[in-house]
C-alpha cells in the first residue's frame, strides 16, 4: 500500500491564480481530512469528508473548496490564491468513525507570491 | 472549542537521557483521544503514541510513555534513552469521540526537541 499520497510536493502561485491539490489513499478509508500548517504552528483542519459525496467545513475553510466523488480521492481547490494561503497542506485519512488513528500524506508546500 | 497548549517551544536533552514534553488541553467532553505526533525535517507526520481518555492506564510504546492526568487535563510525553533519531517537532493533539461528524484533530503549536550527542 502506498498509503496517503499528495501531489504536487511544492508549488508557487501568483496572487489570484487557482490550483488543485491532489490527495489519494489506497487503504479504503471512509474518512479524509485536509489540514494546513503555518510556520511555527500546529495543523488546522480545513475540510473533511466522511464518505463519497459528503464533505463539511473544518476550522479554517475560507478560500478553499473540496469534493469527494470517490472513496480514494479528496482534492482541495484554491480559488483566487492569496499570500495568506502560503502554508504546508496535509491530507489525512482514517478508516471510519471508530478508528482513532489518522494517517497523513507527506504534505504540499505552497507559496503564494 | 477545544484547545491544546504546549508551553515548551524548544527542549534539549543529551543522548541517552530522558526528556518530558508537556501538553495541556481544555475540553468539556469526557470521551476523547489524545495523541503525540512526531514531525521530522521530512515533514511527515508520524504517530508516536495515543491515549483513550476512558482508560486510566498510561499508554506505553517502547521508549515512549505518557503521563495522562485527566482531572488536570494534562498529557505529557516521556522519551527514555533519547536517540539522535528522536530529534524532531513533537505535536500534542486531541480528538473528541462524539457521535456524528469526523472530528478532526486539534493540534498544539509543537515542541522542537534537540538531541545533543
Amino acid at each position: 500500500n502506498a498509503g496517503v499520497t499528495q501531489t504536487p510536493k511544492f508549488r508557487i502561485l501568483k496572487i489570484g491564480q487557482s490550483m488543485t491539490l491532489q490527495c489519494t489513499q489506497d487503504m479504503n478509508h471512509n474518512y479524509m481530512y485536509w489540514y494546513r500548517q503555518d510556520p511555527g504552528m500546529g495543523l488546522k483542519l480545513i475540510y473533511y469528508s466522511v464518505g463519497a459525496g459528503i464533505t463539511d467545513k473544518g476550522e479554517v475553510p475560507n478560500g478553499y473548496n473540496v469534493s469527494r466523488s470517490t472513496t480514494e480521492d479528496f482534492p482541495l481547490r484554491l480559488e483566487l490564491a492569496a499570500p495568506s494561503q502560503t502554508s504546508v497542506y496535509f491530507c489525512a485519512s482514517s478508516l471510519d468513525r471508530t478508528s482513532d488513528t489518522q494517517y497523513f500524506g507527506p504534505g504540499t508546500r505552497l507559496t503564494v507570491l | 472549542a477545544q484547545t491544546v497548549t504546549q508551553s515548551q517551544p524548544e527542549m534539549s536533552v543529551q543522548e541517552a537521557e530522558t526528556v518530558t514534553l508537556s501538553c495541556t488541553y481544555d475540553t468539556s467532553e469526557s470521551d476523547y483521544y489524545l495523541f503525540w505526533y512526531k514531525q521530522p525535517p521530512s515533514r511527515q507526520m508520524i504517530l508516536v503514541i495515543r491515549q483513550e481518555a476512558y482508560k486510566q492506564q498510561n499508554a506505553t510504546e517502547n521508549r515512549f510513555s505518557v503521563n495522562f492526568q485527566k482531572a488536570a487535563k494534562s498529557f505529557s510525553l516521556k522519551i527514555s534513552d533519547s536517540q539522535l533519531g528522536d530529534a524532531a517537532m513533537y505535536f500534542c493533539a486531541y480528538r473528541v469521540n462524539s457521535g456524528g461528524g469526523a472530528d478532526g484533530l486539534t493540534f498544539g503549536k509543537g515542541t522542537h526537541l534537540i538531541i545533543q550527542p
